[in-house]
């Protein structure tokens, strides 16, 4: 859901070790989902999105985890490096007529050398 | 492919000038275009989608002529800032979706993002 005004969490992982980024979305119509990374003073940049057919997807170094009976994602990357630190948002749209993004609040992924 | 840019990546004005944002799709071609605005370490605020040769929709509080929104094609869409003041200030960020013409395994639904523009008023 809509989290304006909010300061984001941070997440703390030591370097190699395993991240988990959760997120819990507001609406249960919403039947696609995706994963942005965003890098200080850059705009959001694609990483993975699971369709609501699906409960898990894995790409390179990260899965994404779909549980639609709590409304819960969840974004795992593997052996975290210092290059993934950065603000992760979780997004949720129902692809209908007219469909737009809904962003979830963030999370600041801090990884430790 | 879906490669999303902005003109200019920064920049800084006078109060109560206009100032004017490209959001170009470089390798396919967008039927829809969104504008965002986005405080520091806040989430993405969407202002309005734009859809090519029609008026854009424009978000519940967000001004339609403080912020006018121009999608001539289907590769570029502007959003001008009229008469802009300091609260103005922001990063504003564009994104497309409906990547005709993008290649195998580009999602329709998904919104590519441009790199973002930091507008500071003086």
């Amino acid at each position: 859901g809509e989290n304006v005004g909010l300061h984001l969490p941070t997440l703390s992982v030591q370097e190699g070790d395993n991240s988990i980024i959760n997120c819990a979305y507001s609406n249960s119509a919403s039947d696609y989902f995706i994963w942005y990374k965003q890098e200080s003073g850059k705009g959001p940049q694609f990483i993975i999105d699971i369709r609501s057919n699906m409960d898990k997807r894995q790409g390179q170094r990260v899965t994404v985890l779909l549980n639609k009976t709590v409304k819960h994602l969840s974004l795992q990357i593997a052996a975290t490096q210092p290059g993934d630190s950065a603000v992760y948002f979780c997004a949720e749209i129902y692809t209908g007529a007219n469909s737009k993004l809904t962003f979830g609040k963030g999370i600041t992924l801090s990884v430790r050398p | 492919g879906a490669v999303v840019s902005q003109h200019p990546s920064r920049v800084i004005c006078k109060s109560g000038t206009s100032v004017k944002i490209e959001c170009r799709s470089l390798d396919f071609q967008a039927t829809t275009m969104f504008w965002y605005r986005q405080f520091p370490k806040q989430s993405l605020m969407l202002m309005a989608t734009s859809n090519e040769g029609s008026k854009a929709t424009y978000e519940q509080g967000v001004e339609k002529d403080k912020f006018l929104i121009n999608h001539a094609s289907l590769t570029l869409s502007t959003l001008t800032v009229t008469s802009a003041h300091p609260e103005d200030s922001s990063f504003y960020i564009c994104s497309a979706r409906g990547p005709i013409g993008a290649g195998a395994g580009v999602s329709t639904d998904t919104q590519y993002f441009g790199p973002g523009t930091r507008l500071t008023v003086l």
